[in-house]
């Protein structure tokens, strides 16, 4: 089974418009992390919010939110006010307290903004 | 702050050659991570070291790879020899042993073997 699931290959949104990046994940570790990178063409990883298993409110950070609903295993990332350089591929990532400090990523959705 | 830095960026081998990567991670952190992206199998760990000692290299695909971290601020991996399917983008990334432990990601270096 896969740990963590992206099921969106692609998205486009409009400039100035909020998207929400889909990710669930599968674990029984109770103490787990949950993280969202971002990939844009010139390829770097830019890591851009953290959510803690154990954390009662959801993450935000600037633009980015993160949809945290523990029941359902889902952690969706929330992009508001989209802008041209939010154009990347995104990654969902997890890391179980049982594999230390491995990150396990997903395949990514590509997010596409336009005018 | 300086971040992860890798070199080379870039890297144009052919088969057969050896390749040496390097990383630096940031000041601080005491876990470092090496990578590698694929069109085909996305981003697979290869090897992750904390205090400078490798604590999983299940993800070294086989013996032609290894990885060394002589100190907390260096990094290598090796391939020798190389082959045309070890053509990817290879980051290293580190980290602080932590509650969070996020991982800052270096560059990456794409390596082409011919």
């Amino acid at each position: 089974a896969q740990k963590i699931t992206q099921t969106q290959p692609g998205m486009f949104v409009q400039e100035k418009e909020a998207v929400t990046l889909d990710c669930t994940y599968d674990t029984s570790d109770p103490s787990y992390g949950l993280f969202w990178y971002k990939q844009p063409s010139s390829g770097e990883m830019i890591f851009l919010i953290y959510q803690g298993s154990y954390d009662q409110q959801n993450a935000t950070e600037g633009r980015y939110s993160l949809n945290f609903q523990k029941a359902r295993k889902s952690a969706n990332l929330v992009i508001s006010a989209s802008q041209l350089g939010d154009s990347a591929m995104y990654f969902c990532a997890m890391r179980e307290a049982g594999t230390a400090s491995k990150l396990t990523f997903g395949t990514g959705t590509r997010l596409q903004v336009t005018l | 702050d300086a971040g992860v830095i890798q070199s080379p960026r870039h890297e144009v081998t052919e088969m057969g050659q050896e390749v040496t990567l390097r990383c630096k991670p940031i000041s601080g952190h005491n876990s470092l991570f090496w990578y590698r992206q694929t069109m085909m199998r996305g981003l697979e760990l290869l090897i992750y070291f904390n205090n400078n000692v490798p604590i999983d290299d299940s993800g070294m695909p086989e013996d032609r790879f290894s990885a060394k971290m002589p100190n907390a601020s260096f990094s290598t991996l090796k391939i020798q020899p190389s082959e045309p399917r070890d053509s990817a983008v290879y980051f290293c990334a580190s980290s602080y042993r932590g509650r969070r432990e996020t991982q800052y990601f270096g560059p990456g270096t794409r390596l082409l073997v011919l």
